[in-house]
């Protein structure tokens, strides 16, 4: 199994340019996230999903859009880049929510430079 | 959800036992104790987890205070590839929200 796997590793935009970063898992995990970590800070929440087709808000939500059209992948869309979204963006999934045993497996991250 | 506090930083010799101290002492009924480390800026890697009673793993053990007010990460003996932020969290059911503090920082020398 490859886990979950994050495509592009690395990508310097522009103010103003879009991009979208792809998920993939696969290990049949219903549910699956965005965070992204700035430096010397622990991670925080973008978007994610509870299954295909379904979307919610995290903690950091705004300049943000996802999809989830296949169960095995998740994307993040940035539709207007803002230096401010300079960051690591990590993706990780999980069999479900919350406690109890459900932990969350993470990809390796995209280094995003925005200028 | 429960706030945590972890110290800063910590050093430990390789080979010997390393202590990893997590404060909670707001912590609820329902809400488990999560460790997860990150090694270099790699993705976040779940280690284990525990609500009341002690847990141990082939990664490590959590010892939860009986009022569950603390915990400690225990990695019986360090090697230098232990070196990483660990991460202590309070994690309620059925939420989505894994909230990250900025951890300990640990480092194994030779």
């Amino acid at each position: 199994n490859a886990g979950v796997t994050q495509t592009p590793k690395f990508r310097v935009l522009k103010t103003g340019q879009s991009m979208t970063l792809l998920c993939a898992q696969d290990m049949n995990h219903e549910y699956m996230y965005w965070y992204r970590q700035d430096p010397g800070m622990g991670l925080r929440l973008i978007h994610y999903s509870v299954g295909e087709g379904t979307t919610a808000k995290g903690e950091v939500p705004d300049g943000y859009n996802v999809s989830r059209l296949k169960k095995q992948n998740f994307l993040l869309g940035l539709e207007s880049a803002a230096p401010s979204q300079t960051s690591v963006y990590f993706c990780a999934s999980s069999y479900s929510l919350g406690g109890g045993g459900y932990e969350q497996y993470f990809g390796p991250g995209t280094r995003l430079t925005v200028t | 959800d429960a706030k945590t506090t972890q110290p800063t930083s910590m050093d430990c010799a390789e080979g010997r036992a390393a202590n990893l101290p997590c404060n909670h002492s707001t912590i609820s009924g329902n809400e488990y104790v999560y460790w997860y480390r990150q090694i270099h800026s790699q993705g976040p890697q779940y280690i284990i987890h525990g609500l009341k009673n002690n847990e141990t793993n082939e990664m490590a053990s959590l010892i939860i205070t009986e009022d569950r007010k603390s915990s400690t990460l225990i990695l019986p003996h360090a090697t230098l590839r232990d070196t990483a932020v660990y991460y202590c969290i309070a994690y309620p059911r059925n939420t989505d929200k894994l909230i990250f503090g900025t951890g300990t920082r640990l480092q194994v020398f030779p």
